[in-house]
């Protein structure tokens, strides 16, 4: 089984300020990993994804996130944020094996990004 | 290019009644995954549909059950309501199994029990 575990419940950042919403997993197998955003009253958007390469990956919005295996983290970062980023944000894991997907993803519990202006 | 359509957008039951949601996958996709988001947590994986059949089922008791039709498209089926089943119901399509984590969601239906 896995489970992931999101850092922060909620994170407030000034507007144009760099941000990093901070993700952990725990899995005995290899999985890929995501995040996804959640605008108010909407359902899931993909902000990006790992499978395997380069463990810096590039999301949309100017979204970017690092694998980290060692320290079994995913870590979402954005070197300015606008308040159109003002949204719940979910990290999550399936695993590789089973033609991956098959298990379903397991989410965090999501951290509420706040934009001040 | 239509996405994942989901039905009705929102739902009021009462205790111990049977509801059922139903969702359309995006344009060529033929797999279907069911989640339950309660409140200010996040989405639980209740069970995927591919071919017709379920392929894979979390830790959701069997009041919960889904159909995949030919054209792709689910339904998901909980009897027996209780209060604790309020919450925001999400498909996901995706393709094929070696893909199938690549997952497209729709914008869920919000079911309350009272």
């Amino acid at each position: 089984a896995q489970s992931v575990t999101q850092l922060d419940s909620q994170v407030p950042v000034f507007e144009e300020a760099p941000v990093e919403l901070r993700c952990n997993y725990s899995s005995s197998v290899s999985v890929y990993l995501f995040w996804y955003v959640q605008y108010p009253n909407q359902g899931l958007q993909l902000l990006l994804k790992y499978l395997s390469g380069s463990t810096l990956v590039k999301g949309i919005n100017g979204f970017e996130a690092e694998f980290n295996k060692s320290q079994t983290s995913f870590h979402l970062r954005k070197p300015s944020v606008h308040i159109s980023d003002t949204a719940e944000y979910f990290c999550a894991v399936t695993p590789l094996f089973g033609g991956g997907g098959a298990d379903g993803l397991t989410f965090g519990k999501g951290t509420h990004l706040i934009i001040q202006p | 290019d239509a996405g994942v359509t989901q039905s009705p957008t929102h739902l009021i039951k009462t205790r111990g009644q049977q509801v059922t949601l139903r969702c359309s996958p995006k344009s060529g996709h033929d797999t279907v995954s069911w989640y339950q988001q309660a409140l200010g947590q996040g989405p639980q994986f209740i069970f995927q549909y591919y071919e017709e059949e379920e392929r894979q089922r979390g830790n959701f008791p069997d009041r919960f059950s889904g159909h995949q039709f030919p054209n792709y498209s689910s339904e998901l089926n909980v009897n027996a309501l209780l209060l604790g089943d309020s919450a925001l119901y999400l498909c996901a399509s995706s393709l094929g199994t070696e893909t199938s984590y690549e997952q497209y969601f729709g914008p869920g239906t919000r079911l309350t029990v009272t």
